[in-house]
């Protein structure tokens, strides 16, 4: 099955900095890869999304970058604000037979400190 | 957009009894649903996959007869936890796919605290 790894686990950056999360994966015919935003007790947020058939994506301060060859997608959000600060999970969907699979990575806890 | 709404967002139960978590897409029709666990600063672990009038598939792992899932209609998916234990507490989420435009993705419910006294 497919198996996402995520890095870092903690990310503290200072607000206008920007911050990156990278994330691989192991299953080949993933071709769907959204990033969620989760605050404390909160269900995920989808913020960005990106199809196998595209190399990256922007929406405002926030973009992901797809290499498929290689593997790995990461999401880059520039001019952090306090706001930002929250658990982001990347995620990897499959499909497996007649269903899709969405598997995600351990997550990544951003801090943006004022 | 599409949404999911999940009932009841918080629940305590006593160890030895069953609780049931509720998830209705509320404006498309979800052939497919998915359930989740997800343990405190942990990432969310998928339980089982739930296909309208079919029975679901579960994950490694996971006990097909302690986590007991309908799906009986297009727009409803229930997760029944049996004989609840402590060790049950967690954070379930459901997730739900709209097949009919790709372009939403996976759409989440808001969550259930589940605690076991």
């Amino acid at each position: 099955g497919e198996n996402v790894e995520q890095h870092p686990s903690t990310l503290s950056v200072q607000e206008g900095d920007s911050a990156v999360i990278k994330c691989t994966y192991s299953d080949s015919a993933s071709n769907y890869f959204p990033w969620y935003k989760q605050e404390l007790g909160k269900r995920p947020q989808l913020i960005i999304d990106i199809r196998s058939n595209v190399g990256e994506k922007k929406d405002q301060r926030i973009a992901v970058t797809l290499n498929k060859t290689a593997k790995h997608f990461s999401l880059h959000i520039t001019e952090t604000q306090p706001e930002d600060s929250a658990v982001y999970f990347c995620a990897a969907s499959t499909r497996e037979g007649s269903n899709y699979k969405l598997t995600f990575g351990k997550g990544t806890l951003l801090t943006v400190n004022p | 957009g599409a949404v999911v709404s999940q009932h009841p967002s918080w629940v305590i139960c006593k160890s030895g009894t069953s609780v049931k978590i509720e998830c209705r897409s509320l404006d498309f029709q979800a052939t497919t649903m998915f359930w989740y666990r997800q343990f405190p600063k942990q990432s969310l672990m998928l339980m089982a996959t739930s296909n309208e009038g079919s029975k679901a598939t579960y994950e490694q792992g996971v006990e097909k007869d302690k986590f007991l899932i309908n799906h009986a209609s297009l727009t409803l998916s229930t997760l029944t936890v049996t004989s609840a234990h402590p060790e049950d507490s967690s954070f379930y989420i459901c997730s739900a796919r709209d097949v009919k435009n790709p372009n939403y993705g996976y759409t989440f419910g808001s969550g259930t605290r589940l605690t076991v006294v």
